[in-house]
């Protein structure tokens, strides 16, 4: 059974940085490519950009590049997502989804506040 | 970037009736490939979005009959049939033509 499973829900300072995990199973990690999605005010869903777990190659979404950083640890089969300098546009819940979005992880609800 | 729109729902949805879920692009999703890509999704209350449709018309893997896809290259309809409770939550299409992919900001779905 494919499962992609998220750290839990984070409560960070404003400019400080941080890393959600997705830790996948049931199927070959490196074999599908690893998109991130963030969903804020419960209900605007918008791509931050994918990895592909075999190389590390990276797609961005403009918008959320410098803010981003997406990187793989391919022995632990686990994608990870590091914002940087966050601020309270940044609280939301982060996704992530398999290749073709057919599988998604739990979401991960970001707060930033001092 | 493309601009996904989708349509409010004018009122809720009474039990096995059908509804017609509407979505627009900006810009052809008809690929050089001959397919069209646009996903359906349905996020229901509480959880993560959920795939129901992708290239268009096809059904994701263990999604119900009651769901089908049609469109053109910009014009999409997501038609659910014999609705049911269980089919409320938000309805978003996607598209993943070009990067970066963008979202339809949803339609909600109550039922009576």
């Amino acid at each position: 059974e494919v499962q992609l499973q998220q750290s839990g829900p984070e409560l960070v300072k404003p400019g400080a940085s941080m890393k959600i995990s997705c830790k996948a199973s049931g199927y070959s990690f490196t074999g599908y490519t690893m998109n991130w999605v963030k969903q804020s005010h419960g209900k605007n869903l918008e791509w931050i950009g994918l990895i592909n777990p075999y190389n590390g190659g990276t797609s961005y979404n403009q918008k959320f590049k410098g803010k981003a950083t997406l990187t793989v640890d391919k022995s632990s089969s686990t994608a990870y997502m590091e914002l940087l300098s966050l601020t309270s546009e940044d609280s939301a819940v982060y996704y992530c989804a398999r290749r073709h979005f057919d599988y998604w992880g739990q979401g991960t609800t970001l707060t930033v506040s001092s | 970037d493309i601009v996904i729109t989708q349509d409010e729902l004018s009122n809720p949805v009474t039990s096995g009736e059908s509804v017609s879920i509407s979505c627009r692009s900006s810009k052809s999703l008809l690929y050089k490939d001959g397919k069209t890509y646009l996903n359906w999704f349905l996020q229901r209350p509480g959880q993560s979005p959920q795939l129901l449709i992708y290239l268009m018309s096809t059904r994701a893997s263990g999604v119900s009959d009651r769901f089908s896809g049609s469109g053109s290259g910009t014009d999409f309809t997501l038609e659910i049939s014999r609705v049911k409770a269980e089919d409320v939550g938000v309805y978003y299409c996607q598209q993943l033509v070009e990067y970066p992919y963008t979202f339809g900001g949803g339609t909600k779905l109550e039922i009576k």
